[in-house]
C-alpha cells in the first residue's frame, strides 16, 4: 500500500542532543513537508521540499534542519538549537501539478525532550 | 502573514445532530480548501475539498459551503456519529504548494 512511514512513533531526548525523524513515501508525489503540532494550535509548517535537493524554510524553521537526497525521503533534524522541541511532528506529501492542494500525512512522531 | 481563523475551538453535539465548523481567510491567493479529520495520535486525513468556483460540495454526510466574496468556508456534518468524534482542521493552500492551517476544532459526539 502506497503512503508515508515516520519512524519512530515515539522518541525520547536529553536537552542538548540533536535527533533525526525519518519520513519515507512511495507516493512518488514531489512535494514533502514538515509539520508541528502542539496541543490546542494547528499544524505549522517547518520545512518544505519541491524537489530533490531542494527545500524552502516553513513558518518555524528555527533550531531544525532537512535534507531532500532521494524524492522518496525527507529526515528532519531537530537540533539543540531548538528551544521547545517536545511536540508531534508530522510528515506529509504533496502530488505536484495544477489544482492539486491533498497532502497525505504519515502518522506521526512525537518528541519529548526530558 | 497567512492566516485561516477557525471557530469553535471545541463542539459537542448529540448522535444525530448537525454539527458546524467555520474557517475564515484572508489571503486571496488560496485556490484549494480542504478539511482533515484527525484522531487522537494519528496523522490527519483529507475529509473533504473545495475549490473556490463553487459553492457547496457535499459527499454523504459532509458538506461544504464556500462563500467567495466573505472568504469564508464551513464544513457541515449531518446525522453526526459517535464516530464522528475527531479533531477536524480547516485549510488553505495555494498553486505554490504550501497549505495553512486552522486551530482545529475538537468535535464529541455524544451517544
Amino acid at each position: 500500500d502506497g503512503g508515508i512511514t515516520q519512524s519512530p512513533k515515539y522518541l525520547f531526548r536529553k536537552e542538548g542532543q540533536n535527533v533525526t525523524l525519518s519520513c519515507e513515501q512511495n507516493l512518488n508525489h514531489d512535494a514533502m513537508y514538515w509539520y508541528r503540532q502542539d496541543p490546542g494550535q494547528g499544524l505549522r509548517l517547518i520545512y518544505y521540499s519541491q524537489i530533490v535537493n531542494d527545500f524552502q524554510k516553513g513558518d518555524i524553521a528555527e533550531g531544525y534542519s532537512v535534507s531532500r537526497e532521494k524524492k522518496e525521503s525527507f529526515p528532519l533534524t531537530v537540533t539543540s538549537a531548538q528551544k521547545n522541541p517536545t511536540a508531534f511532528y508530522l510528515c506529509a506529501s504533496m502530488r505536484q501539478g495544477r489544482y492539486t492542494g491533498e497532502l497525505f500525512f504519515g502518522e506521526g512522531s512525537r518528541l519529548t525532550v526530558l | 502573514q497567512q492566516q485561516v481563523k477557525q471557530s469553535p475551538q471545541s463542539l459537542i453535539v448529540q448522535k444525530g445532530g448537525i454539527s458546524i465548523i467555520n474557517c475564515a481567510y484572508e489571503n486571496t491567493a488560496f485556490d484549494y480548501f480542504p478539511w482533515y479529520q484527525q484522531f487522537p495520535g494519528k496523522g490527519p486525513a483529507l475529509l473533504i475539498a473545495i475549490r473556490p468556483d463553487v459553492s457547496e460540495k457535499k459527499e454523504g454526510r459532509f458538506t461544504i459551503s464556500f462563500n467567495k466574496s466573505a472568504k469564508q468556508f464551513s464544513l457541515h456534518i449531518m446525522d453526526s456519529q459517535p464516530g464522528d468524534s475527531a479533531t477536524y482542521f480547516c485549510a488553505a493552500s495555494s498553486n505554490a504548494g504550501k497549505s495553512t492551517f486552522g486551530d482545529g476544532t475538537t468535535l464529541t459526539v455524544k451517544p
